[in-house]
């Protein structure tokens, strides 16, 4: 069964720094991925997701994210954080298998310092 | 503005009294999705309607339970609230499914808490 793991739960980056979130999937074919944002209390917003071709994707807020098959790795991007960018962040798979709907990793919580 | 819509954004019940959750879209979409969240977890899919045919996810608790009159509204019926219901309840829509790899845009969630 496919899964995603995210192994950073929290990461705190200063205002203006780069940043990377890392995710990590299993799935036998070729994967469609999504990152998305959750602020506080908040629904889901989708950032970018990739579904075939350019393996470098661009998304909103100036994020994008690169897959790597190789290392089954879909790792999310942003080379100057702002403080609106504090939320948790999740990266999710579409589950294949002619099953629809998507498995979500534990999501990690970005934290920026002034 | 074409959205999803979550109403109400906050819910409270009492242990074993039935509540429903709504959603409805402006997308026009064929999929409607019901996603329980809970606390610092990730989001885990309950069931989800292609048009009119229900899919139950296989370890959706009985006391789950969904409705989709139209293709604009979708419900969430929990028939006996216990404690560890109490969640973020997220509605999804997508035009024709994650299988095409189709995008899922979500509602603004409805928090559930039970007393």
């Amino acid at each position: 069964a496919q899964s995603v793991t995210q192994p950073d739960i929290h990461i705190t980056v200063s205002e203006g720094a780069s940043l990377e979130l890392r995710c990590n999937y299993s799935y036998g074919a070729t994967p469609y991925l999504f990152w998305y944002v959750q602020s506080p209390g908040q629904g889901l917003q989708l950032l970018l997701k990739y579904f075939s071709g350019d393996t470098l994707v661009q998304g909103i807020k100036g994020f994008e994210a690169e897959f790597k098959r190789s290392q089954s790795s879909f790792n999310l991007r942003k080379p100057s954080v702002h403080w609106s960018d504090a939320a948790e962040y999740f990266c999710a798979v579409a589950r294949g298998g002619g099953a629809d709907g998507l498995t979500f990793g534990k999501g990690t919580h970005l934290i920026i310092q002034p | 503005d074409a959205m999803v819509i979550q109403n109400p954004r906050y819910q409270v019940t009492q242990f074993g009294k039935p509540v429903t959750l709504s959603c409805s879209q402006t997308l026009n979409h064929n999929v409607m999705y019901w996603y329980q969240q809970k606390s610092s977890q990730a989001p885990k899919l309950l069931f989800h309607y292609y048009d009119k045919d229900f899919n139950n996810e296989a370890d959706t608790p009985d006391n789950f339970q969904s409705r989709r009159p139209n293709t604009s509204f979708c419900f969430l019926d929990i028939r006996s609230p216990g404690l560890g219901d109490a969640a973020m309840y997220l509605c999804a829509t997508s035009r024709a499914g994650t299988t095409r790899g189709e995008t899922q845009y979500f509602g603004p969630g409805t928090r559930l808490l039970v007393l």
